[in-house]
């Protein structure tokens, strides 16, 4: 089966400024998704950028981007300009092929006034 | 993206009754369904992957006879805790996926409290 390891429990950034989140995984498939959802006090889960395998290209959207590493397996999450509501916790999820997705423990991440 | 409806958010039942929790698709067709079950700040844990139509698909060591999931339309998966006990006591969050589709949505959550 499928593991994804977030190693940082928590971590914190001042305002405005840059953090970086970290996770790999493991398989043996080489046709996967990976998505980074962020799950804010009120609980609702909240997609917040995915990747396609595939595409070497890391994602952007807005002030999240993407470090992925294919072959260290490795997906990392870059929050620039980090904003007071970008404080949540942050989960690194695998889609597999058979359309099975697998989290991460999680991040709690602070964003300092 | 895609709204998934969850309800209720919360609700507290008497150890031994039963509890119904929906999960549905507002603006698309969910060809699957999936229901985690989250301890307090802890991730997420699968409990079963349901296909509209067909029987769920439940992981290792959840008790199908306890956690009875239904997905009888794609737009509609419920989740009933039979003879709920205090230990049953958790954070259910539903997701759904569309057939073609690459992410999966979630719902809000149920915050489920059992005295």
């Amino acid at each position: 089966a499928q593991t994804v390891t977030q190693s940082q429990p928590e971590m914190s950034v001042q305002e405005a400024e840059t953090v970086t989140l970290s996770c790999t995984y493991d398989t043996s498939e080489s046709d996967y998704y990976l998505f980074w959802y962020k799950q804010p006090p009120s609980r609702q889960m909240i997609l917040v950028i995915r990747q396609e395998a595939y595409k070497q290209q890391n994602a952007t959207e807005n002030r999240f981007s993407v470090n992925f590493q294919k072959a260290a397996k490795s997906f990392s999450l870059k929050i620039s300009d980090s904003q007071l509501g970008d404080a949540a916790m942050y989960f690194c999820a695998y889609r597999s092929a058979t359309n099975q997705f697998y989290f991460g423990t999680g991040t709690s991440l602070t964003v300092i006034p | 993206g895609a709204v998934v409806s969850q309800h209720p958010s919360r609700v507290i039942c008497k150890s031994g009754t039963s509890v119904k929790i929906e999960c549905r698709s507002l603006d698309f067709q969910a060809t699957t369904m999936f229901w985690y079950r989250q301890f307090p700040k802890k991730s997420l844990m699968l409990m079963a992957t349901s296909n509209e139509g067909s029987k769920a698909t439940y992981e290792q060591g959840v008790e199908k006879d306890k956690f009875l999931i239904n997905h009888a339309s794609l737009t509609l998966s419920t989740l009933t805790v039979t003879s709920a006990h205090p230990e049953d006591s958790s954070f259910y969050i539903c997701s759904a996926r569309a057939l073609q589709g690459v992410e999966a949505f979630f719902g809000q959550g149920t915050r489920l409290t059992v005295v």
